[in-house]
């Protein structure tokens, strides 16, 4: 219940197309869905993030889409460029109070130039 | 800007060793976490820390324990390293009036157990 799945583990993009990263959850009480970007060399970063009251929420060349009834959520970058190569893991958490994140397993994304 | 900072970026130590990984943050955060990040594990959280002196174990706790003694400073102890524990570590925190919920990480300690 406590599971985030992230998939593909691994993808390769030519510049200017489309990285779409998906993930699923099974906690129902999740209603917090953040997205963190590591490079290497560096820890993880919040990128982007969403609540379930909106189905899609987009930052600049990111967008996070969000299927509530599917309990799935998914990470597309448009126009991806070699910049944007690192690896990007999905979360999810409960909204109120303290409560930790649950973290997928991570997607290491190269785009290539 | 916001700082979580990792004392050591990559350390070797011996099997039994006795391990200390310290975080330091700047931002007055009440909360802070240790992770373990792995290829194709994710990050894993080991423990995390909601105040001075509080500590909760995480999803995999064995092996190691923390401190918390002053609020900027989290500490990873490993009592007898064992080579399993050889890992990327990395320290967050986060402040608990946060609704967001934001967690500001460290660069990591890659840790090297012989």
């Amino acid at each position: 219940q406590q599971q985030v799945k992230q998939s593909p583990q691994s993808l390769i993009v030519q510049k200017g197309g489309i990285s779409i990263i998906n993930c699923a959850y099974e906690n129902t009480a999740f209603d917090y869905f953040p997205w963190y970007q590591q490079f290497p060399g560096k820890g993880p970063a919040l990128l982007i993030a969403i609540r379930p009251d909106v189905s899609e929420k987009k930052e600049g060349r990111f967008t996070i889409s969000f299927n509530k009834s599917a309990k799935q959520f998914s990470l597309h970058i448009m126009d991806s460029q070699p910049g944007d190569s690192a690896t990007y893991f999905c979360a999810a958490s409960k909204d109120t109070g303290f409560q930790k994140l649950v973290f997928g397993t991570g997607t290491r994304l190269l785009v290539s130039p | 800007d916001v700082k979580v900072t990792q004392s050591s970026r990559y350390l070797v130590k011996r099997t039994g060793e006795k391990v200390f990984l310290e975080c330091v943050q700047d931002m007055d955060h009440e909360n802070m976490f240790w992770y373990r990040q792995d290829p194709g594990l994710g990050l894993r959280l080991i423990y995390f820390s909601y105040d001075v002196k509080m500590k909760e174990k995480g999803d995999i706790p064995e092996g190691y324990s923390v401190s918390r003694e002053k609020k900027e400073r989290f500490s990873l102890i490993l009592e007898s390293a064992s080579t399993n524990q050889t890992s990327m570590y990395l320290c967050a925190s986060s402040f608990s009036g946060e609704v967001k919920n934001i967690q500001y990480f460290g660069a990591g300690t890659r840790l090297s157990v012989l």
